[in-house]
């Protein structure tokens, strides 16, 4: 059992490049999320998803763009990288909105921008 | 506005002492409260919940939070510390009527052989 599976590990991007980053389920699970997490800052929400098709803006979307075309993945797109972007991001998903859902969580890209 | 607070950056233990992670939040409705341990290189897993019930609510590994509604604090807690807890702690916090989830900044417990 997969459970939440990331691609890549690591990347070194340069300023101005784009890239994608995938995020992909095996759970059925409806919801779907990107954070990006920051030394001293916990986690901050970047998109989310509540279901196929959708998707919505979380805490820190400036920069970043979003895709769930099929329920298992959710992908992350860099258009034009900036060395502020430079972080570890993690998707995670629940499988339904319910309050009393803990979520999931792959094991991290570690992405650098020169 | 909601939020979680983790005052503490990190937590010294000594093993087979118990220990304690400290968080506290603030919400506008029903809380439901998490906490989430990260190992170096992973992403978070999933130790326990608060929704409603019982103030003292049992998770993995022999952890078990405490919930206090009059303090607003959901302190996570194990009786006698292991090497292998060391980690970095998060406590989350649902927020009603949103599908988010608000996370503290961390604890990183370091448990002393």
């Amino acid at each position: 059992n997969a459970g939440v599976t990331q691609t890549p590990k690591f990347r070194v991007l340069k300023t101005g490049q784009s890239m994608t980053l995938l995020c992909a389920q095996d759970m059925n699970h409806e919801y779907m999320y990107w954070y990006r997490q920051d030394p001293g800052m916990g986690l901050r929400l970047i998109h989310y998803s509540v279901g196929e098709g959708t998707t919505a803006k979380g805490e820190v979307p400036d920069g970043y763009n979003v895709s769930r075309l099929k329920k298992q993945n959710f992908l992350l797109g860099l258009e034009s990288a900036a060395p502020s972007q430079t972080s570890v991001y993690f998707c995670a998903s629940s499988i339904t909105g319910g309050y009393n859902q803990p979520q999931h969580f792959g094991d991290g890209t570690r992405l650098s921008i020169l | 506005a909601q939020s979680v607070a983790q005052p503490e950056d990190q937590v010294n233990v000594a093993e087979g002492n118990p220990l304690t992670v400290k968080c506290t939040y603030s919400v506008s409705g029903n809380p439901y409260l998490f906490w989430y341990v990260q190992y170096p290189n992973r992403g978070l897993q999933f130790l326990l919940k608060y929704i409603t019930g019982d103030n003292l609510v049992k998770g993995s590994y022999g952890f078990e939070a405490e919930f206090n509604k009059s303090q607003t604090s959901f302190h996570l807690k194990k009786p006698s510390a292991l090497v292998s807890d060391s980690a970095l702690y998060f406590c989350a916090v649902r927020e009603e009527g949103t599908y988010k989830y608000i996370f503290g900044t961390g604890t990183r417990l370091k448990v002393l052989a």
